[in-house]
């Protein structure tokens, strides 16, 4: 299952557009790459799922180059309530590809 | 229901003392995940069943832990001879699994189970 790395946390202001990037630099052919959002004592949400180039839904958008070694989540116009943590997965569905390790995520803390 | 519903929401056991936890997924999900998640860390995996497939226990961290899932709905977690640094959220999640390489299917997690042992 392919590893991924993002940043710890990350600081934003309300009004702001945050971009959040996701190393996966041994990610498979087959490997989708997905985006899931966790607030406070909730279970992780999905965000956003894609293979390649943008993706762009009403929540974020997902920018994959053409390698795909790396992705990048990207909020417009945080609010308050997009402080969570931000996880980015890495697989396929047969491969049972939920039972990747999410990490930490990325904590994202968004500011008045 | 709509969605994944797990019980209890929060549990407090005496150390030594067993403990199970229980997740009723959505009405047609195969797939089932089971995750733990200490204060402030990621999630950490633990168990996943797929159909009528033997389970995935690669993530148990030890042989306290144990699941069954009964008739491919219902799945409970049980945890023996509970000890501190078994404390955490204990997530659930479902899903349905593509076949072929369709990419990952929409996972649903439950609330969570807050577990303290004392």
């Amino acid at each position: 299952l392919a590893k991924t790395t993002q940043p710890i946390s990350m600081d934003s202001y309300e009004g702001q557009e945050v971009n959040i990037t996701c190393s996966h630099n041994n990610i498979a052919t087959n490997d989708y790459i997905t985006w899931y959002q966790q607030f406070p004592s909730q279970g992780p949400r999905f965000i956003i799922q894609g293979y390649k180039t943008k993706v762009t839904n009403e929540v974020a958008s997902l920018f994959i180059p053409a390698d795909r070694k790396s992705s990048t989540l990207s909020l417009p116009r945080v609010s308050l309530s997009d402080t969570a943590v931000y996880y980015c997965l890495v697989g396929d569905g047969s491969t049972g590809g939920f039972k990747t390790i999410f990490g930490a995520g990325t904590r994202l803390f968004v500011k008045a | 229901g709509a969605g994944v519903s797990q019980s209890p929401s929060n549990k407090v056991t005496e150390k030594g003392k067993d403990v199970e936890l229980r997740c009723d997924p959505i009405s047609g999900h195969t797939a089932l995940y089971w995750y733990r998640q200490s204060l402030g860390q990621g999630l950490e995996f633990l168990i996943y069943f797929q159909g009528n497939s033997a389970p995935d226990k690669s993530g148990l961290p030890s042989d306290r832990f144990s699941a069954e899932r009964t008739g491919g709905s219902v799945s409970t977690l049980t945890i023996q001879r509970t000890q501190q640094e078994d404390s955490a959220v204990y997530l659930c999640a479902s899903s349905f699994v593509l076949s072929g390489t369709g990419g990952l299917t929409e996972a649903f997690f439950g609330q969570g189970t807050r577990l303290t042992v004392v």
